[in-house]
């Protein structure tokens, strides 16, 4: 049973233009969520992340939204750099789970320049 | 620069033969966390130490074991591998246990068995 999905498998995107990455939860529980990101041969690392009290939270390029009533979150990047193609995880998180991380599958981002 | 650090980075070893990986950190985190992460899969927790308190997830195998013999150092313990476990295992840390503490990920150690 995956809690937390992410639909799109990869994504490719011309340099300059807005780059979305989807994710959707099924965990009511969850309420705290981070994007992570990750280069060839290298481990995740922390992006950005949103509390459940919030539906928006921005940090220069990137911007994660939720929205709660349909178990969905969304990352934008604007704009699309070269240096911006890894691969973004979405992990959930929910205070009662002694900070365990649940991730989607990853999607794979392509910006082309 | 504080940091997650693995080894290997690259482990081949034969079907039951047992192998350890190690994690070594210098942010002073007092938990630590073992992934495992299959070919196109979604990073899946094996199990987390908060300080010396282990924390097994109820499905991971029983071939998988874990030490932490001081704060900076954790262990994975394969006792017999076998051909469905060759996969990344990314060891991770963070502050404190609960809340809202994102985790801190090292190389990760990509682990074949033949």
């Amino acid at each position: 049973d995956q809690q937390v999905k992410q639909n799109s498998p990869s994504l490719s995107v011309q340099e300059g233009r807005i780059s979305i990455l989807n994710c959707d939860y099924t965990n009511s529980m969850f309420d705290y969520f981070l994007w992570y990101k990750k280069y060839p041969a290298e481990g995740p690392t922390f992006l950005i992340s949103i509390s459940s009290i919030k539906d928006k939270n921005e940090d220069g390029r990137f911007t994660v939204f939720l929205n709660k009533s349909a178990k969905h979150l969304s990352l934008h990047i604007v704009p699309s750099q070269p240096g911006d193609s890894a691969v973004y995880f979405c992990a959930a998180s929910a205070r009662t789970s002694y900070g365990k991380l649940t991730f989607g599958q990853g999607t794979i981002l392509t910006v082309h320049p | 620069d504080a940091m997650v650090i693995q080894n290997p980075r690259y482990q081949v070893t034969q079907f039951g033969k047992p192998v350890t990986l190690s994690c070594s950190q210098t942010l002073n985190h007092n938990v630590m966390y073992w992934y495992q992460q299959k070919s196109s899969q979604a990073p899946k927790l094996l199990f987390h130490y908060y300080d010396k308190d282990f924390n097994n997830e109820a499905d991971t195998p029983d071939n998988f074991q874990s030490r932490r013999p001081n704060t900076s150092f954790c262990f994975l313990d394969i006792r017999s591998p076998g051909l469905g476990d060759t996969a990344m295992y990314l060891c991770a840390t963070s502050r404190a246990s609960g809340g809202y503490n994102e985790q801190f990920f090292g190389p990760g150690t990509r682990l074949t068995v033949l």
